[in-house]
């Protein structure tokens, strides 16, 4: 069983358009995050939410809107999408808000803007 | 602000080469760290973690780092590398962030090791 999966993995979009990402985790875990993983590998986390409360907002512009329906669930919209959103994101999820576990990433969704 | 540093960016060695990546964080507090592997095309996953104890830790495939707190230093070591180590290598310490603890991530090592 996935422990952290991610649908889609793949999403080729044109400038302007509006996309879901979604995460799903199977481990019972309380918190989760968005990261962002540009062409360079730079990782840079964007949002956390712990049993479904935003924790974490890093300066993300607000074109991107998370929302967790649950502790297991945690969604990524991002309106009228750019170029240099293109990268790979990662879902992630932990025991806990307070960095010290560790987190599972899920395979993450290749996004690739037109 | 906190931040980590590895100070390797892109590293080749050839098999059986040993392996040293340097991690330097700027933290006073307590912290937890933690190295992350990514193979190409795949996601991260943990290879060793630091809370307490033994400041030398051993991890999954051969590696362990060496936690220094007077150096504020979380080097990742292997002794032997094999080509299936080729990776990325991401230091991470917890540290606190306003009301909160996050990690903070430093920029990656692009570890290649050649046949």
């Amino acid at each position: 069983d996935t422990a952290v999966s991610q649908t889609p993995k793949y999403l080729v979009t044109q400038m302007g358009n509006d996309k879901s990402i979604k995460c799903e985790q199977n481990l019972g875990h309380d918190t989760m995050y968005w990261y962002k993983q540009d062409s360079k590998k730079f990782l840079k986390i964007m949002f956390s939410y712990n049993n479904k409360e935003l924790i974490i907002n890093e300066t993300v512009p607000n074109r991107f809107s998370p929302k967790s329906p649950d502790k297991a669930h945690l969604n990524l919209h991002i309106n009228s999408l750019e170029l240099g959103d293109s990268a790979v994101y990662f879902c992630a999820s932990s025991h806990g808000d307070r960095g010290s576990y560790e987190q599972y990433f899920g395979p993450g969704t290749r996004l690739t803007v037109t | 602000a906190q931040s980590v540093s590895q100070h390797n960016h892109h590293v080749i060695l050839s098999e059986a080469a040993s392996l040293e990546l340097g991690c330097n964080y700027s933290y006073g507090g307590t912290v937890n760290l933690f190295w992350y592997v990514q193979y190409p095309g795949q996601h991260l996953q943990l290879l060793l973690k630091y809370f307490s104890g033994d400041p030398l830790v051993k991890g999954i495939k051969g590696f362990e780092a060496e936690f220094i707190k007077s150096k504020f230093s979380f080097n990742l070591r292997k002794p032997s590398v094999q080509w299936s180590d080729t990776a990325e290598y991401f230091c991470a310490v917890n540290a606190r962030a306003g009301n909160n603890r996050k990690l903070i991530w430093g920029l990656g090592t692009s570890l290649a090791v050649n046949p």
